[in-house]
């Protein structure tokens, strides 16, 4: 199957510091790219919808202006945590759906586990 | 509009015995669903998928699952529980048509006892 790649798994940062976090597509072009947090013990929630070439589509109670999202090619999206704080700490999960169609399966990078200290 | 109901948060069964994860949607459009499974500090695995095709659906490592569209049931089974199959599990539910984000129960932690 397709492979999403995902980096970094995990990340350490001071409160105040900005992460960057990159999602690739590896064999195949990704027009669109999804961006979940998933908070300890709970499930994952849409965090905002990644579009190549244009801006960002965020879900209700996101700040735009703190998760920067960037989609410049179709390949890659990232996802930059700004100014972080503790709160922000979480498991972050990309993913891209196949594009194929009548394919609606989606694939997904490993996640990257955000620890703000 | 979709939701996907995972209707219990924990399962705990014996090593050997069968499983059953019971999730039930809804969905404004034909839906495609899902099965995910995560293992602790890992990402997500895809255990199975239905896209409208033939209603029971096998999967990786024995699991499968039954769509029955007049119950809104997706419910994930094994007939028999391995301990490493003790994980976090995710019916997942989102649009037919595709490219629209997925749309994740709560989830259940399954425990599988020795």
């Amino acid at each position: 199957g397709a492979v999403v790649s995902q980096h970094p798994s995990w990340v350490i940062c001071k409160s105040g510091t900005s992460v960057k976090i990159e999602c690739r597509s590896l064999d195949f072009q990704a027009t669109t790219m999804f961006w979940y947090r998933q908070f300890p013990k709970q499930s994952l929630m849409l965090m905002a919808t990644s579009n190549e070439g244009s801006k960002a589509t965020y879900e209700q109670g996101v700040e735009k202006d703190k998760f920067l999202i960037n989609h410049a090619s179709l390949t890659l999206s990232t996802l930059t945590v700004t100014s972080a704080h503790p709160e922000d700490s979480s498991f972050y999960i990309c993913s891209a759906p196949s594009g194929r169609q009548g394919n609606t399966e989606a694939f997904f990078g490993q996640g990257t586990r955000l620890t703000v200290v | 509009a979709q939701s996907v109901t995972q209707l219990d948060s924990h399962v705990s069964v014996s090593e050997g015995t069968p499983v059953l994860l019971r999730c039930n949607y809804s969905s404004s459009y034909s839906p495609s669903l899902f099965w995910y499974v995560q293992h602790p500090n890992k990402g997500l695995q895809l255990l199975l998928k239905y896209t409208s095709a033939a209603t029971l659906v096998k999967g990786i490592n024995g699991f499968e699952a039954e769509f029955k569209k007049s119950e809104t049931s997706f419910h994930l089974t094994k007939p028999s529980a391995h301990m490493s199959d003790a994980a976090e599990y995710f019916c997942v539910v989102t649009k037919l048509s595709g490219n629209t984000p997925l749309v994740f129960g709560k989830g259940t932690r399954l425990s599988v006892i020795a």
